[in-house]
C-alpha cells in the first residue's frame, strides 16, 4: 500500500528566503505525485504533480517541486517566499488505479 | 465552470443526532471521493466511487458511515448516529480518470464543517 510522509508539521521562512517543505513517498509501480495547498478556510487546491518526464515540475504560484526516485522524495520549493504563501501543504501520491493517499500536511508560515 | 459543489457548508449537531452531505462534482468527472479532514491535518479517504460503484469503502465506518451515488453524479453521505468524535470537515472531490492511468488530479469542494455536540 501507498504512504506519504511530510517530516515537518510546521515550517518557517522569512518573507523573500527560499522554501522547501519535504515529502517523501513509498509505492508499488510508478508514482503519481502531487501537491495541493489549503489556505485558511478554503478548499485543497491542486498546485502541481509529477507523471513521467522532467523531474523538475514547475506549478501555480511561482512553486515547483523535484522528483527524486532513489529518495524517493518530492520536496516542494519556491525561490522567494511570500507572506500570502501562508498556508497548508499537503502531499499525495497515487499509482495506477489506486487511491490518492495524502500526507499529514506541513504548516507554512511565511514571516515579514 | 462550476467547481465541485457542497451543501451544506457548515453544521451543527447534538450527538445521537443524523446528518447528511451532499455533493456535486464537476460536470463529467467520472470518479467521486469522501474524505474527512481535521483540523491542520492532511485529508483521510472515506469512499472512493468511479461512476455509481464504490470501487474503496474499506476506511468507511460502516457502523454508522453511509454513502450513495445512485446515479453515478451527485452523492450522500451520511452519519446516523453521530459522534463527538465526527466533529471534523468532509470534503468531496471528483476527477476525471482513465482506465489505464491515475494521473489526473483531483479537484476538491469547499467542505462541510461539521460540529457535534
Amino acid at each position: 500500500a501507498q504512504s506519504v510522509a511530510q517530516p515537518e508539521d510546521q515550517v518557517n521562512v522569512a518573507e523573500g528566503n527560499p522554501l522547501t517543505v519535504k515529502c517523501t513517498y513509498s509505492v508499488s509501480g510508478n508514482p503519481y505525485l502531487f501537491w495541493y495547498v489549503q489556505y485558511p478556510n478554503r478548499g485543497l487546491q491542486f498546485l502541481l504533480k509529477y507523471i513521467t518526464g522532467d523531474n523538475l515540475v514547475k506549478g501555480s504560484y511561482g512553486f515547483e517541486a523535484e522528483f527524486n526516485k532513489s529518495q524517493t522524495s518530492f520536496h516542494l520549493k519556491k525561490p522567494s517566499a511570500l507572506v500570502s504563501d501562508s498556508a497548508l501543504y499537503c502531499c499525495a501520491v497515487r499509482d495506477d488505479g489506486q487511491n490518492f493517499v495524502f500526507g499529514p500536511g506541513t504548516r507554512l508560515s511565511v514571516l515579514p | 465552470e462550476a467547481g465541485v459543489v457542497q451543501s451544506p457548508r457548515y453544521k451543527i449537531i447534538e450527538k445521537k443526532q443524523p446528518v447528511a452531505f451532499w455533493c456535486n462534482p464537476i460536470s463529467g468527472h467520472n470518479t467521486l471521493y469522501w474524505y474527512l479532514q481535521n483540523l491542520g491535518q492532511g485529508p483521510e479517504l472515506l469512499i472512493r466511487y468511479e461512476n455509481e460503484e464504490a470501487v474503496d469503502d474499506s476506511q468507511l465506518p460502516k457502523d454508522r458511515f453511509s454513502a450513495e451515488r445512485l446515479k453515478g453524479v451527485d452523492s450522500t453521505l451520511k452519519i446516523q448516529p453521530a459522534e463527538l468524535g465526527d466533529s471534523a470537515v468532509y470534503l468531496c472531490a471528483s476527477s476525471l480518470d482513465r482506465v489505464t492511468s491515475g494521473d489526473n488530479e483531483q479537484f476538491f469542494g469547499p467542505g462541510t464543517r461539521l460540529t457535534v455536540l
